[in-house]
């Protein structure tokens, strides 16, 4: 039983460096989310996908911030020009049906 | 006023006891509701979900949710010091963003 994988599972990063983070869903799900997480705080809403379209994005994401999932498979999330503010766990998750979602084991970013 | 609200915690109970964790919410659009579990350290797992009024029961735990009220709650009954850990709770509106409280804190005395 393979769940949802993300990698790298940890980046360190200098501010104003770009980062990239992957995540491969459950195969059969189409359904798509990411989300951030800081401490002491329950996972806040980025963006999500259907398939390959991205049908809803947080207002909360800045342009700095943006997610592909070609072909409706694996998701990429990219943050450009890092700043210390975006030190936080990215967690993806997956689902078949509506909202009930799966996590994977989330990428921890530090940026110094 | 935040959109889902849970008290933060420690709630601490002895083994054995219920466990009762509480959670209200602000829209009342709101359709769908989930309780995640989340051991220090790990991603949130998915462990009950209730759609209707009313209560919803799967193995020891028990959703409770009262839409006029906005309030949704979780039993945990005959707790196990494996329970201890952050209980999430989060609302769906019917679009496709789910809005996560901040956690309960739990932790089962053995």
């Amino acid at each position: 039983d393979t769940g949802v994988s993300q990698n790298p599972r940890h980046k360190i990063t200098k501010r104003g460096q770009n980062v990239t983070f992957r995540c491969d869903p459950i195969s059969e799900h189409n359904r798509l989310y990411w989300y951030r997480q800081t401490l002491g705080q329950g996972p806040e809403f980025l963006t999500y996908f259907q398939n390959e379209a991205q049908l809803e994005k947080s207002r909360l994401l800045s342009d700095r911030f943006s997610a592909e999932r070609p072909k409706g498979s694996f998701s990429t999330l990219e943050i450009q020009r890092t700043e210390q503010g975006d030190s936080a766990m990215y967690l993806c998750a997956s689902s078949f049906k509506p909202y009930e979602q799966y996590f994977g084991p989330g990428t921890r970013l530090t940026v110094t | 006023q935040k959109e889902v609200e849970q008290n933060s915690g420690p709630l601490s109970v002895p083994e054995g006891a219920i466990a009762s964790l509480n959670c209200t919410y602000s829209d009342r659009g709101s359709q769908s509701f989930f309780w995640y579990r989340q051991y220090s350290g790990k991603s949130p797992e998915l462990i009950m979900f209730i759609y209707s009024n009313g209560d919803k029961e799967d193995g020891r735990f028990t959703a409770q949710l009262n839409k006029a009220s906005q309030y949704v709650s979780l039993l945990i009954r005959d707790s196990q010091p494996s329970d201890s850990a952050t209980y999430l709770c989060a609302v769906s509106t019917g679009g496709f963003k789910t809005i996560f409280g901040a956690g309960t804190r739990l932790f089962v005395k053995a």
